[in-house]
């Protein structure tokens, strides 16, 4: 069972709303990052962090914004969401240097 | 450019037999490749890691195998249930970048009775 949460599970909002999505992990894992995926296509990576006040950016380009203050609490932002947005974002984390990632179950993002 | 490529069409087989599906990529150094699986809505779940050093990796039902000459790993499910249905996807980490995976579109297989 996964030890990493999103919420919302599902979100409708209009064009220009700032929205938060949710990434938390109980793991104590230091390494966090945020995929973007739409239907029928492979994960993108949009942000990862390697620990407290780190983050990077990452393959694909986003306008989305990532904070990292705690552990266990990964938060992506959107300050003006836009249909283009629409789409799945998967939270996941990792502890060891070759692990397997931790995913969350996604927030699936539709912006009308 | 860097690729990694996964079958599109749907595998379809029958209740018992092996699944085996394929993970090919181009102009890659892979520090290690993962194997996942995605059900429908869902993140992706772990199964298996294999590293540039191993050949061959098993866990229970799976089994991975990974050749780094012809750049590919091919994934087995032996005695494959209707619960092995979904979409399994290859991911590769580059050397020096082992914290950063790289995915491919994935497999669906269809198990049928």
């Amino acid at each position: 069972e996964a030890d990493i949460y999103q919420t919302p599970r599902y979100l409708v909002i209009g064009t220009g709303k700032k929205i938060t999505l949710e990434c938390s992990q109980t793991m104590g894992h230091d390494k966090m990052y945020w995929y973007q995926q739409d239907p029928g296509m492979e994960l993108h990576l949009i942000h990862y962090s390697y620990g407290v006040n780190s983050t990077e950016k990452g393959d694909l380009s986003s306008e989305s914004t990532v904070s990292r203050i705690r552990t266990e609490h990964f938060p992506l932002t959107l300050e003006s969401a836009r249909p283009s947005h629409t789409s799945q974002y998967l939270c996941a984390s990792r502890q060891v240097p070759e692990g397997g990632y931790t995913f969350g179950s996604g927030t699936r993002l539709t912006v009308v | 450019s860097q690729k990694i490529e996964q079958n599109s069409e749907a595998l379809n087989i029958q209740e018992g037999k092996t699944a085996t599906l394929t993970c090919n990529y181009t102009n890659y150094s892979p520090a290690y490749l993962q194997w996942y699986r995605q059900d429908p809505g869902r993140g992706p779940v772990f199964l298996l890691l294999i590293r540039e050093n191993e050949k061959e990796k098993r866990k229970e039902r799976l089994k991975v195998t990974f050749d780094t000459t012809l750049k590919q790993s091919l994934f087995h499910i032996t005695a494959s249930q209707p619960a092995d249905s979904a979409t399994y996807l290859c991911a590769l980490s580059k050397t020096g970048t082992a914290s950063k995976l790289t995915f491919g579109t994935g497999t669906r297989l269809q198990v049928t009775l």
